[in-house]
């Protein structure tokens, strides 16, 4: 299927366990974005990417891992998953032609519970 | 820093009703400015976005908005709102050379 997807869809894990959540598109964007959605504080901006293997922290990266070793892949890893990271985690991507600009588009969203 | 600020997180509002959703931003250089929409259980989607050049920007399904330099707002509005405009609305600023940062969002109600 065109588009971004991600994987899963819901997710349920424990204090301390290793998660990866998985972020997929077809238009072989150059800018890829996880964004974490949580109630009274809007999106925050985790990580981004603008090729592969190019990385960048956003606003609140810590406890968090990403990699892009393919254009259309930017999977998010959990390394020690804490309660605080309960939320509804949001991909993006976006053509990166014209910078910041560019109109992002967004995955079904995960929605993580860590007990 | 650029930040955003959604002065409401909740706006009811009848069908047929005007709506304004407000937003303004902080920023000392010049912006892009966006509104994106999520529709419940959904991903954002762009309603609609300000560049430059005319500061009244407009989305195919009748929202409109107007870049006020002046005071630093982004204002949204629709003249006559309908049951499926019921929505999260979030407002997001670039400083063109920065990742977008988003307002807290503002929940669109329409009743009948």
């Amino acid at each position: 299927d065109a588009g971004i997807t991600q994987s899963p869809r819901y997710k349920i894990t424990e204090t301390g366990r290793q998660v990866t959540l998985m972020c997929h598109q077809t238009w072989s964007h150059s800018y890829m974005f996880w964004y974490r959605q949580d109630l009274g504080h809007g999106l925050r901006l985790i990580y981004y990417s603008a090729a592969a293997d190019i990385t960048d922290k956003g606003e609140v990266p810590d406890g968090y891992v990403v990699s892009r070793s393919k254009t259309e892949n930017f999977p998010l890893t959990l390394e020690s998953a804490t309660r605080s990271q309960t939320s509804v985690y949001f991909c993006a991507s976006s053509e990166g032609l014209a910078g910041w600009s560019d109109e992002q588009f967004f995955g079904p969203g995960t929605r993580l519970t860590v007990l | 820093a650029q930040s955003v600020t959604q002065l409401d997180s909740q706006v009811p509002v009848f069908e047929e009703a005007p709506v304004e959703l407000r937003c303004n931003y902080s920023s000392s250089v010049s912006v892009y400015l966006f509104w994106y929409v999520q529709y419940p259980n959904q991903g954002l989607q762009l309603l609609l976005k300000y560049l430059s050049g005319s500061t009244l920007v407009e989305s195919i399904n009748g929202f409109e908005a107007e870049f006020n330099k002046s005071q630093t707002s982004f204002h949204l509005r629709k003249p006559s709102v309908h049951i499926s405009d019921t929505a999260e609305y979030f407002c997001a600023v670039s400083q063109g050379y920065s990742t977008l940062t988003f307002g807290k969002g503002t929940m669109l109600l329409v009743s009948p």
